[in-house]
C-alpha cells in the first residue's frame, strides 16, 4: 500500500474556528479516502477523490485532492462540537492493490465549547 | 441490526491464550478485512479475503491467522496471545467496486495480561 503522513497528529480548536489536516505521500495516489471516527466509535466513510485537482464539498466539510495526486486535505469550517474525533485519510494502492487502504495515522480532533 | 457485526467486543485474555474473533455481515459483500488500531498508529492492516477461497495477508499478518467459513463471516485468531497483540481490531467489508467505501463493525478491544 501506499505510505502516507498525515499531520497534525492532534488539533485543538475553539468552537467556530477552521480547522485542517493535510495527508501527504512522496509516491502518486491513484485515489485517497477520508474517514472519520468518533470517540469510541468505529472508522465512518466520509468521502473518496480520484481526479487531479478534484474538490469536493459536504456541507462545513471540504476535501481536496492535490493537482499532482500526492496530497489531500480536509478543511472543516466554523466546527462544532460534533467535529470531534479523529479524521483519517487512507489512500488506495494502484492497479492489483487498488483494494487495499493503507491508513495515514490520523489527526485527532478537540473542540473547546 | 448492525451491517457489520463482531464478538466479543471485549476480550480479556492472557499470554498463551487462543482467542479468536468473529466477524459477521448482512451486506452481501465479497472482500472483508481485519485491522489492528492502536493509539497514534491509525488502522493497519492484518489479512483481507476476496471470498471463501481467497486469503491474503496484510501488512502486520505474523502471529495471526484467519478463515474465511462463509461469504458473511470472517475470523480472526491469535494462536497464542501475547501482550503486544493488545489493541482494538477492526473487521470491515466492501463489496467489488474498485475503490469502494468500507463498512466497519463496532471493533473487538483485546487486551493480553
Amino acid at each position: 500500500g501506499q505510505q502516507v503522513m498525515q499531520i497534525p497528529q492532534y488539533q485543538h480548536v475553539q468552537e467556530g474556528e477552521d480547522f485542517t489536516t493535510y495527508c501527504n505521500s512522496s509516491t502518486t495516489l491513484s485515489n485517497i479516502q477520508w474517514y472519520k471516527q468518533r470517540p469510541g466509535g468505529h472508522p465512518v466513510f466520509l468521502i473518496q477523490l480520484v481526479k487531479s485537482g478534484e474538490v469536493k464539498k459536504q456541507k462545513r466539510l471540504t476535501f481536496q485532492f492535490g493537482e499532482a495526486k500526492k496530497n489531500s486535505s480536509l478543511h472543516i469550517t466554523a466546527t462544532q462540537t460534533t467535529d470531534v474525533g479523529t479524521y483519517f485519510c487512507a489512500p488506495a494502492g494502484s492497479g492489483a492493490g487498488s483494494y487495499q487502504l493503507t491508513f495515514g495515522k490520523g489527526t485527532k480532533l478537540s473542540v473547546i465549547p | 441490526d448492525a451491517d457489520v457485526t463482531q464478538t466479543p467486543r471485549n476480550r480479556i485474555t492472557k499470554t498463551g491464550k487462543r482467542i479468536m474473533l468473529e466477524c459477521s455481515q448482512t451486506k452481501g459483500h465479497d472482500r472483508m478485512y481485519w485491522y489492528r488500531q492502536d493509539p497514534g498508529l491509525g488502522l493497519r492492516l492484518i489479512y483481507y479475503s476476496f471470498d471463501v477461497k481467497d486469503i491474503n495477508k496484510g501488512e502486520i499478518s505474523d502471529g495471526y491467522s484467519v478463515s474465511r467459513q462463509a461469504q458473511a463471516k470472517f475470523s480472526l485468531s491469535l494462536e497464542s496471545a501475547i501482550p503486544n497483540q493488545t489493541a482494538l481490531y477492526f473487521c470491515a467489508t466492501s463489496d467489488l467496486s474498485p475503490f469502494n467505501e468500507q463498512f466497519f463493525g463496532p471493533g473487538t478491544r483485546l487486551t493480553v495480561l
